[in-house]
């Protein structure tokens, strides 16, 4: 079946550093992809629809000058958390629905810790 | 608009015990309907899944149907094991195009020796 890429699977930055995630579709084309956040013991909750070739929309409460999305080709989306702080730290994930809406497919997930 | 509950955990059983959790969802037409299941420290997984009214998805034992006259897609399995100790995530695909999942608030299982 499609794979959804995402990488890194971890990373640990400095309070005030900015840390780029990036989120491939491995055989398919996804013009939209999807960026989740998960807080320890909760559900997804989406964060960002990120759409190739014009502005992501961003869910309520959600700073998009904070976690910045850049979907430049139909098979990449990156999710840039800037000026990272301790309070960013959480699970991001990522995830791309085929084009007939019977599928979504989910990255690995990155985890994120912020010191 | 759009939504899923799910039965609220956590679920404590022993093994070889019978588990059922409860799923319910709001959406309109037909969405395919999946289950995921995360293991600690892990990312998720697809379970199994169903995209038409009356199909039952199965995978490791688990099985649900995609009851479209109740909006249910209950999980079941019939003798769960120590293994099994993860969290589950009712979710489904909204029948349009590209579109986003709509996950549950997610059930925790434990099963115990």
């Amino acid at each position: 079946g499609a794979v959804v890429s995402q990488h890194p699977s971890w990373v640990i930055c400095k309070s005030g550093t900015s840390v780029k995630i990036e989120c491939r579709s491995l055989d398919f084309q996804a013009t939209t992809m999807f960026w989740y956040r998960q807080f320890p013991k909760q559900s997804l909750m989406l964060m960002a629809t990120s759409n190739e070739g014009s502005k992501a929309t961003y869910e309520q409460g959600v700073e998009k000058d904070k976690f910045l999305i850049n979907h430049a080709s139909l098979t990449l989306s990156t999710l840039t958390v800037t000026s990272a702080h301790p309070e960013d730290s959480s699970f991001y994930i990522c995830s791309a629905s085929d084009p007939l809406g019977t599928e979504a497919f989910f990255g690995q997930g990155t985890r994120l810790t912020v010191v | 608009g759009n939504s899923v509950t799910q039965m609220e955990g956590p679920v404590t059983l022993s093994e070889e015990a019978f588990l059922t959790i409860n799923c319910t969802y709001t959406a309109t037409g037909y969405p395919s309907l999946f289950w995921y299941v995360q293991y600690p420290g892990e990312g998720l997984q697809l379970l199994l899944k169903a995209t038409k009214a009356d199909d039952k998805g199965s995978n490791k034992g688990f099985e649900a149907t995609y009851r479209k006259e109740t909006t249910s897609f209950h999980l079941e399995k019939g003798s769960v094991q120590v293994s099994d100790s993860a969290v589950y995530f009712c979710a489904f695909l909204p029948e349009t195009s590209y579109d986003k999942v709509i996950f549950g608030p997610g059930t925790s299982l434990s099963v115990i020796p």
